[in-house]
């Protein structure tokens, strides 16, 4: 019964290093979302994937962001060669199917990049 | 694309008073408007939604109301209480995809 999982929940990074981010979705939720949330603003769409179809990436901000989604359960974001501008609040969101557009979020990773 | 402006950015009301959030949207396709609450160090959680086929929505003290002519969508908060002190954000879909567009969200703030 727990919500969608991220871990983890902050990670101070220096510039130019990798960082992996995770999230556990809530078990049996088809459809998964990565969201960025800068300091004031909105929530910037990311990637989705939905079940077994390719996923739509059009939201990552450059090459150096990648996801992936494994078995349609846990899903990671990796940023490689981290920037200072990409200290952010990443955030997963699931949804239980195609046609419930109810999202649940998880509570995010605080990411600082010095 | 779809662009969702969102205002005021800060709302400070009395305890008891009622809140308004408005938000425009651009794209008439768009068919599916919900709004999320997140409280610090949390993530978002839905507060209520409305869909394009419907004028306005009520849950209690919360309220949403769509003009479709307008592009414009409203957050109603009426008896507002200091547990509804949080960011509000609106979001519109975007037309043919499964994806959300966020507004910049509101700091609301209800003072005891």
């Amino acid at each position: 019964g727990a919500g969608v999982s991220q871990s983890p929940s902050n990670k101070v990074t220096e510039k130019g290093k990798d960082v992996e981010l995770r999230c556990d979705p809530i078990s049996g939720h088809t459809a998964l979302y990565w969201y960025r949330q800068s300091l004031g603003q909105g929530l910037e769409f990311l990637i989705y994937f939905q079940g077994n179809s390719a996923p739509d990436k059009s939201g990552l901000p450059s090459d150096r962001f990648s996801a992936e989604r494994t078995g349609g359960s846990v899903s990671t974001l990796t940023i490689q060669r981290t920037q200072q501008e990409d200290s952010a609040v990443y955030l997963c969101a699931t949804r239980p199917t195609a046609t419930n557009e109810k999202l649940f979020f998880g509570s995010g990773t605080q990411l600082s990049v010095l | 694309g779809e662009n969702v402006e969102q205002h005021p950015s800060t709302l400070s009301v009395q305890e008891g008073d009622s809140a308004v959030i408005k938000c425009t949207y651009s794209d008439s396709a768009s068919n599916y408007f919900p709004w999320y609450k997140q409280e610090l160090g949390k993530g978002p959680q839905l507060i209520i939604d409305i869909r394009s086929n419907v004028g306005e929505k009520k849950d209690q003290r919360i309220a949403v109301t769509l003009n479709k002519t307008a592009k414009h969508f409203s957050l109603h908060i009426t008896e507002t209480q200091p547990e509804d002190s949080a960011v509000y954000f609106c979001a519109a879909s975007m037309g043919g995809s499964e994806k959300l567009v966020f507004g910049k969200g509101t700091k609301l703030t209800v003072n005891p």
